[in-house]
């Protein structure tokens, strides 16, 4: 069980937009702790997607979009594309006594 | 370009012991923490282990703790993973990454960019 929650799948039709939320708690999103976002295309090693809760490294289209309120964040994918099909985690730090850096369970995107 | 490189998996038996190897590339190396991330087969993203810039501190997940050990040489620009006392649920593709965060608050970390990542299978 993870301790950062993602839906197991969304999807959504080519233009479409889809988003993906993160859940965590007051030990680690709650807390203030910044929120980043990964792409994992099938067979391939995780890409940065989203750092810092919104920013988008160099070269990420800026239909990715991220948000943070509370103890949840959000990965927003506007105009969805069939390339987008992919699995997408949230990562932040937790405060607790067994924490340090923590991923959501994956999120698996479809383009319908 | 960064480029991170790890070899060294493959399958071992339970209780037997494994190193891996990350070979780093395209930045200065002896200025950066690094860390080590599993996926097991199906599953989601585990971090494991980190490790400063100049190897001073370390850190890892409770799953690991006392079993595995992480260094690094930074004259060969070279990141390894020592696995002891390997168990089943240890099977999993082990990617290195970089930190993103280049100075300030180390939990505000991320990680950029990955290695395309080496399989550990632990299977009598």
């Amino acid at each position: 069980q993870s301790v950062l929650t993602q839906p197991p799948s969304v999807s959504g039709a080519p233009g479409q937009r889809v988003t993906i939320s993160c859940t965590g708690s007051n030990s680690n999103i709650g807390a203030g702790y910044d929120v980043h976002w990964y792409q994992q295309l099938p067979g391939t090693a995780p890409k940065l997607l989203i750092y810092g809760n919104f920013n988008r490294p160099s070269g990420v289209p800026d239909r990715f979009s991220g948000s943070k309120s509370g103890t949840s964040a959000s990965l927003a994918i506007t105009g969805l594309q069939a390339e987008d099909e992919a699995d997408y985690y949230c990562q932040s730090y937790d405060s607790s006594l067994s924490g340090f850096y923590v991923f959501g369970g994956g999120t698996k995107l479809t383009v319908l | 370009q960064v480029q991170l490189v790890e070899s060294g998996g493959g399958v071992v038996q339970p209780g037997r012991s494994l190193r891996l190897s990350c070979a780093a590339s395209g930045f200065t190396f002896s200025s950066c923490g690094m860390h080590w991330v599993r996926q097991a087969p199906g599953k989601g993203l585990e971090w494991v282990t980190v490790i400063s810039y100049d190897g001073s501190n370390t850190y890892y997940a409770d799953s690991v703790k006392g079993r595995f050990t992480i260094s690094r040489d930074n004259s060969k620009n070279t990141l390894y993973l020592q696995m002891n006392s390997l168990r089943a649920e240890d099977t999993a593709v082990y990617y290195c990454a970089k930190d993103g965060l280049t100075d300030g608050d180390p939990r505000r970390n991320w990680f950029d960019p990955w290695g395309q990542g080496t399989l550990v299978t632990v299977s009598s």
